[in-house]
C-alpha cells in the first residue's frame, strides 16, 4: 500500500461544477495535510494546508480532514478552466518525510 | 527574493556520465528536499536534510548522493547516470519540521534531466 494514495483521474468536470478532489494517507501519527496545484510544465505550488480534523475553506478551495478515517479531501467550488491542473496531496510521515501521491489531474471544460 | 533556485534547468548526459544538480535557497529555512517526478508518478522524494549536517535516505535513493554544503545549499549528485534517471528533479525547503507540525514545502523551478 502506498503512504499516499489520491484518485487515479483524470476528472472532468464542466465550468461552475464543484471538483472533488480526494486522498487518503497511511500514517495514522501524520498531523499536516497539503494540497499542491501543478500547471504543466511548472512546479507545484501550496494552495491549502490543514492540521485540524474539519473543515477549512479559502476563496472557492475547502480542504476537509478526517483523522480517524485517514482521509482528506479538496473541493473546488465554481471551477474554472484555469482551475484545470494536476492536484497533489502531500503528507509528512515521521515528521521530516513529505511524502505525495500520484495526483489526479482535473480537466474544466469551457 | 529568489526563493528556492536550481540550476541547472535543463541537462542532457550520456548514460555513465556524472552530474551534480544545485539547489541554494534564501529563506532561511531548515530543512530541504530532493524530488523526482516522472509522468504519471507524483513526486517521489530521493534525500532530505532535517537541518544542516543531517542528510536522510527517503523513497528512490538508489544511484543518488547528496550533501547539504550548509544551511542554504542542498546538492544532488549522480555518480554513473543511466537512462532510468531521466526525470525532472525539484528541490524544496520548509521552514520547521517536527513530529507534530510540517510548514508547507517551497519548491524551485526544477532540473529537466535526460540521460541517453
Amino acid at each position: 500500500q502506498k503512504e499516499v494514495e489520491q484518485n487515479s483521474g483524470p476528472l472532468s468536470v464542466p465550468e461552475g461544477a464543484i471538483a472533488s478532489l480526494n486522498c487518503t494517507y497511511s500514517d495514522r501519527g501524520s498531523q499536516s495535510f497539503f494540497w499542491y496545484r501543478q500547471y504543466s510544465g511548472k512546479s507545484p505550488e501550496l494552495i491549502m494546508s490543514i492540521y485540524s480534523n474539519g473543515d477549512k475553506e479559502d476563496g472557492r478551495f475547502t480542504a476537509q480532514l478526517n483523522k480517524a478515517s485517514q482521509y482528506v479531501s479538496l473541493l473546488i467550488r465554481d471551477s474554472q478552466p484555469s482551475d484545470s491542473a494536476t492536484y497533489l496531496c502531500a503528507v509528512p510521515t515521521g515528521g521530516f518525510k513529505t511524502i505525495f501521491g500520484a495526483g489526479t489531474r482535473l480537466f474544466v471544460k469551457a | 527574493n529568489a526563493g528556492v533556485t536550481q540550476t541547472p534547468k535543463f541537462q542532457v548526459l550520456k548514460t555513465g556520465q556524472s552530474m551534480t544538480l544545485q539547489c541554494a535557497q534564501d529563506m532561511n529555512h531548515n530543512s530541504m528536499y530532493w524530488y523526482r517526478q516522472d509522468p504519471g508518478m507524483g513526486l517521489r522524494l530521493i534525500y532530505y536534510s532535517a537541518s544542516e549536517g543531517t542528510t536522510d535516505k527517503g523513497e528512490v535513493p538508489n544511484g543518488y548522493n547528496v550533501s547539504r554544503l550548509n544551511k542554504r545549499e542542498f546538492s544532488l549528485r549522480l555518480e554513473s547516470a543511466a537512462p532510468s534517471q531521466t526525470s525532472v528533479y525539484f528541490c524544496a525547503s520548509l521552514v520547521q519540521a517536527t513530529s507534530s507540525y510540517n510548514s508547507p514545502l517551497h519548491f524551485g523551478n526544477g532540473t529537466r534531466l535526460t540521460v541517453t
